[in-house]
C-alpha cells in the first residue's frame, strides 16, 4: 500500500543523546513535513522541504535537524533529546510544496511516539 | 498572530447529526481542511474547501465562509466509528498549514 513509512513506532530515549527518526514516502511527493503533536495543541510544524534538496524551518525547529537527499526520505534528528521533546512525531507529504498539495491535502505516516527521560 | 479555534471536546448520539465549527484568524489564506483523528493513528484528510459554500461527501460536509473566516464539518447518521478528533487547518499565504488544536468527539449508543 503506498504511503508513508515512519519508524520507529515508539522510543523511551534518555535525555541527552541524539536520535534519528526515520521517514520514507512512496509516493513520489515533492514537499514533506515533520509535525510533533502535543495534548491540548495543534499539531505544529518542526521542518519542512519542498523539493529534495531544499529544507526549511517550521515554527519550532530549535533542536531539531532535518536533511532531504532524496525525493522519499526526510530524516528527523534530534542531536541532543530533552525530556521538553517528549511527543508524537508525525511525518507527511504532499504533491506540491509551492501549493501545498491543495485539494488532495496531506498524507501523514502513522506516528512515532518518543519519551525523552 | 495566526488563530485556529475549534471546540476541545463534543458528544453526539448515534444516528444523530454533529455540527463541529472551525473560526480562524490567519495571514492569507490559500484553503481550508478538515481531517479525522482516531486516538493513537495518524490525521487522515476529509476535505478542502477554498470557495464559499457547502461541499458534500456521502455523510460528511464542509462549510466555509471567508468572509466570515467560518468553516463547519456536518457529520450525519453518526456512527459509533465517528468517535475520533476533527482537525481544522487553514493554508495560509505562505502555503504553511495552521492547525487547530482538534475537537474530540464522543459518540453515545
Amino acid at each position: 500500500t503506498a504511503g508513508i513509512t515512519q519508524a520507529p513506532t515508539s522510543q523511551i530515549l534518555a535525555a541527552g543523546r541524539s536520535m534519528t527518526l526515520r521517514c520514507t514516502q512512496d509516493m513520489r511527493h515533492n514537499a514533506m513535513y515533520w509535525y510533533r503533536q502535543d495534548l491540548g495543541l495543534g499539531l505544529r510544524l518542526i521542518h519542512y522541504s519542498n523539493t529534495a534538496g531544499t529544507t526549511g524551518k517550521g515554527e519550532v525547529p530549535d533542536g531539531y535537524s532535518v536533511s532531504r537527499a532524496n525525493t522519499d526520505d526526510f530524516p528527523l534528528t534530534l542531536a541532543s533529546a530533552v525530556p521538553s521533546q517528549t511527543s508524537v512525531y508525525f511525518c507527511a507529504s504532499s504533491e506540491d510544496g509551492s501549493t501545498g498539495g491543495l485539494a488532495s491535502g496531506y498524507t501523514f505516516g502513522s506516528g512515532t511516539r518518543l519519551t525523552v527521560v | 498572530g495566526q488563530n485556529i479555534d475549534q471546540p476541545t471536546e463534543m458528544t453526539a448520539t448515534e444516528g444523530a447529526i454533529v455540527q463541529i465549527n472551525c473560526t480562524y484568524q490567519t495571514s492569507g489564506f490559500n484553503g481550508l481542511f478538515w481531517y479525522q483523528q482516531h486516538a493513537g493513528e495518524a490525521p487522515t484528510f476529509l476535505s478542502y474547501n477554498v470557495l464559499d459554500g457547502l461541499e458534500e461527501k456521502g455523510r460528511f460536509s464542509s462549510f466555509l465562509s471567508r468572509s466570515k473566516g467560518y468553516s463547519y464539518l456536518l457529520l450525519k447518521e453518526l456512527q459509533m466509528k465517528d468517535s475520533a478528533s476533527y482537525l481544522c487547518a487553514v493554508m495560509d499565504s505562505n502555503y504553511q498549514l495552521i492547525w487547530g488544536a482538534g475537537t474530540k468527539l464522543i459518540i453515545k449508543p
